[in-house]
């Protein structure tokens, strides 16, 4: 079946270091992914999108990369911060429809001070 | 705050009871989501609503009914739940015409005894 998934549901890294969380999916239909962030006792909160006629697409002191070719997705977080610190989740809208996600299991996020 | 908001945040209820949550958005989105996230386990969509017509229903048990009056509300009619239904149950958000991003509320932690 298709699936989104992580490849380490913890990261732990030192405030100041960059962060790369990786995410792997399988529906080669896809062409829209989405990086979410979930912080304790809240919902996910949008961080950044991608479509899949891109490769690479930068915002505030993230980037989101896209390998179309081995259906892997990355987000680098630059000079982690302590309020960084929550899981992230990877998301991918198959082919098609503009409203059904499918979430990955998540990276808890720890940032060490 | 996303704009969606949840009532209430936390219920505990048994297995005999009925009880309903509670979605609200006033972004002017016109699509609305109830979704299901167990410890350990990817968001799993349950119901999708669109103009306030239900256009997903993703196998998801009739002892959650949904509703969904008007497109800036959105209920789960809960009754005769399992103890594996204890979640945190997410609302989200979008506008169908516009950005793929769903905005999410905070959930309601429901724990069935």
């Amino acid at each position: 079946g298709e699936s989104v998934g992580l490849h380490l549901p913890t990261l732990s890294v030192q405030e100041g270091d960059n962060s790369i969380i990786n995410c792997a999916y399988s529906n080669s239909a896809s062409d829209y992914f989405i990086w979410y962030k979930q912080e304790s006792g809240k919902g996910p909160q949008f961080i950044i999108d991608i479509r899949s006629n891109m490769d690479k697409r930068q915002g505030q002191r993230v980037t989101v990369l896209l390998n179309k070719t081995v259906k892997h997705l990355s987000l680098q977080i630059a000079a982690t911060q302590p309020g960084d610190s929550a899981v992230y989740f990877c998301a991918e809208n198959s082919g098609g429809s503009n409203y059904k996600l499918t979430f990955g299991k998540g990276t808890l996020l720890t940032v060490n001070p | 705050e996303t704009g969606v908001t949840q009532t209430p945040r936390h219920l505990v209820m048994g297995m005999t009871n009925k009880k309903s949550l509670k979605c609200e958005q006033h972004l002017g989105h016109n699509a609305m989501y109830w979704y299901k996230q167990s410890a350990k386990k990817p968001l799993e969509l349950m119901f999708v609503y669109n103009f306030k017509e239900q256009t997903e229903n993703n196998s998801v048990p009739s002892r959650f009914s949904p509703e969904c009056p008007n497109s800036s509300h959105l209920f789960l009619h809960l009754h005769t739940l399992q103890p594996e239904d204890s979640a945190l149950y997410l609302c989200a958000s979008q506008h169908k015409t516009g950005s793929n991003e769903q905005f999410f509320g905070p959930g309601t932690r429901l724990t069935v005894l």
